[in-house]
C-alpha cells in the first residue's frame, strides 16, 4: 500500500514551453502533498506544499507564478513548469502524506525535467 | 531555519564490511527523523523512522540511533553487500511536518 506515482517519468522540452508534472496518491487520500526539487548530487529541497482545496504554500524564495500548483482532488496534484528555461532542468519529486498519519510522507518515483 | 549535514559524503569499502553513515542537524526540536535510500534517477525508499521520543529503530541488517540533544543520528548497515550500493539520506521533519533533507552520503560496495 501508500503507493505515489508520478507522471511523466522524464520529459524534454523547449524553452519558453510549459510542463505539467502528476502526483498521485494511488491507494490512498492524501489533503498534503509536498514538491521538491533536486539538482545534480544535492539534497532535495522542499519547494511548496500542496493542499487539497486550496492555495498551495511555497517556500521562500521559489516563484509561484514560475511553479503553478493544482491540488484538485485528494489523489492528485499537479505542478506546472511555466515558461521554462534551461535553469529549471532538474529531478522534481512529490510525496502525499496520509490523512491519518501525519508522520509519514510517501514519495513519487520523481520525473526528471531537461530543458533545451 | 533546520541545517542537516551528513558524512562522509561518499564512502567506499569491501563487500562485508558494516557501514556507518552520520547525520547532524541543527535544531533539535523535531518531530522525527527518517532516513532513506535513493537509487540513480530513481525517487526515495524509506528505510527507517525514528520518532523524536524514541533512541534507536531496526530493519533487518539496519539499525537508525537518535540523539534528539546532540542533533545526531547514526546509520549502521551491517555486513554490506553489493545491492547496498546507492545513496542514503537523511531527513528531519519539523513540527509542521515538513521534511528537511541532507546531501546525502554515496556509498559504494565493492564485490
Amino acid at each position: 500500500g501508500a503507493v505515489v506515482s508520478q507522471h511523466p517519468s522524464w520529459v524534454i522540452c523547449k524553452s519558453g514551453t510549459s510542463v505539467k508534472i502528476e502526483c498521485r496518491s494511488l491507494d490512498f487520500q492524501a489533503t498534503t502533498m509536498f514538491w521538491y526539487r533536486q539538482f545534480p548530487k544535492q539534497s532535495l529541497m522542499l519547494m511548496a506544499t500542496s493542499n487539497e482545496g486550496s492555495k498551495a504554500t511555497y517556500e521562500q524564495g521559489v516563484e509561484k507564478d514560475k511553479f503553478l500548483i493544482n491540488h484538485a482532488s485528494l489523489t492528485l496534484s499537479t505542478l506546472t513548469v511555466t515558461s521554462a528555461h534551461p535553469e529549471d532542468s532538474s529531478f522534481y519529486i512529490c510525496s502525499a502524506r496520509e490523512n491519518w498519519r501525519t508522520d509519514t510522507q510517501y514519495f513519487g518515483p520523481g520525473t526528471r525535467l531537461t530543458v533545451l | 531555519k533546520q541545517e542537516v549535514t551528513q558524512i562522509p559524503a561518499a564512502l567506499s569499502v569491501p563487500e562485508g564490511e558494516n557501514l556507518v553513515l552520520n547525520c547532524s542537524f541543527t535544531d533539535s526540536a523535531i518531530y522525527n527523523l527518517q532516513w532513506f535510500r535513493q537509487d540513480p534517477g530513481k525517487g526515495l525508499t524509506s528505510l527507517l523512522l525514528i520518532q523524536s521520543s524514541q533512541r534507536e529503530q531496526t530493519s533487518g541488517r539496519l539499525n537508525a540511533s537518535l540523539d534528539k540533544s546532540s542533533g545526531r543520528s547514526t546509520l549502521y548497515i551491517a555486513a554490506s553487500q553489493p545491492g547496498d550500493s546507492a545513496t542514503y539520506l537523511c531527513a528531519v521533519s519539523s513540527n509542521d511536518y515538513k521534511l528537511s533533507f541532507g546531501a546525502g552520503t554515496t556509498v559504494t560496495v565493492r564485490a
